[in-house]
């Protein structure tokens, strides 16, 4: 059964500062990798995605991440955060037929003035 | 264009009921899912439904939980005899189709508290 961690609870970061949040799954056949973010009040809203092809992926709100078979990681960086960054981030890996998706933990971003 | 809605965004029960909580999907999605989200914590899979039927159930703790999806469009998640680990925020989403390729839009879910 495919599962995802994401090592870290809470993030705090300066505004204008760089981000990278990590993810490892586990996931016997080729993983289909997915980032989402939800913020308070909010539903979950899809950063970026994985499937294929080049490991560099590009996603929305200047996000982008990093798939590395080698390692099962898919980590999500920005370059520089904005104080509407501040929310909860969700790596997921898809499955099946379906796409049933397993999500991590969680990784909660504050963002400091 | 509308996205994914959930109603109630909030439902307050006691232990021992029984609750219904709808999704509507996004108009002309086929697939549709159901996840439970505790507090700290991912959100969970439970249900998904291709069209009216439901595909894989694999996510459902146990059988008071169920979920129906008639007309291939509106989805209602019921709950039995309600407990108060069943105290959870439930999520919708849907996609065009069923795949590893396609988008899942979820909705803002709804709030259950279980008293």
């Amino acid at each position: 059964a495919q599962s995802v961690t994401q090592p870290d609870i809470h993030i705090t970061v300066s505004e204008g500062a760089s981000l990278e949040l990590r993810c490892n799954y586990s996931y016997g056949a080729t993983p289909y990798l997915f980032w989402y973010v939800q913020s308070p009040g909010q539903g979950l809203q899809l950063l970026l995605k994985y499937f294929s092809g080049d490991t560099l992926v590009q996603g929305i709100k200047g996000f982008e991440a990093e798939f590395k078979r080698s390692q099962s990681s898919f980590n999500l960086r920005k370059p520089s955060v904005h104080w509407s960054d501040a929310a909860e981030y969700f790596c997921a890996v898809g499955a099946g037929a379906g796409n049933k998706l397993t999500f991590g933990g969680g990784t909660r971003v504050l963002v400091k003035p | 264009g509308a996205g994914v809605s959930q109603t109630p965004s909030n439902k307050v029960t006691e232990k021992g009921k029984y609750v219904e909580l709808r999704c509507d999907p996004i108009s002309g999605h086929t697939a549709l899912y159901w996840y439970r989200q505790s507090l700290g914590q991912g959100p969970e899979f439970l249900i998904y439904f291709q069209g009216t039927g439901a595909a894989d159930d694999s996510g459902l703790p146990n059988d008071r939980f169920f979920a129906v999806r008639p007309e291939g469009s509106v989805s209602t998640l019921k709950i039995q005899r309600t407990e108060r680990g069943d105290s959870a925020v439930y999520l919708c989403a849907s996609s065009p189709q069923p795949g590893t390729r396609e988008t899942q839009y979820f909705g803002p879910g709804t709030r259950l508290l279980v008293l």
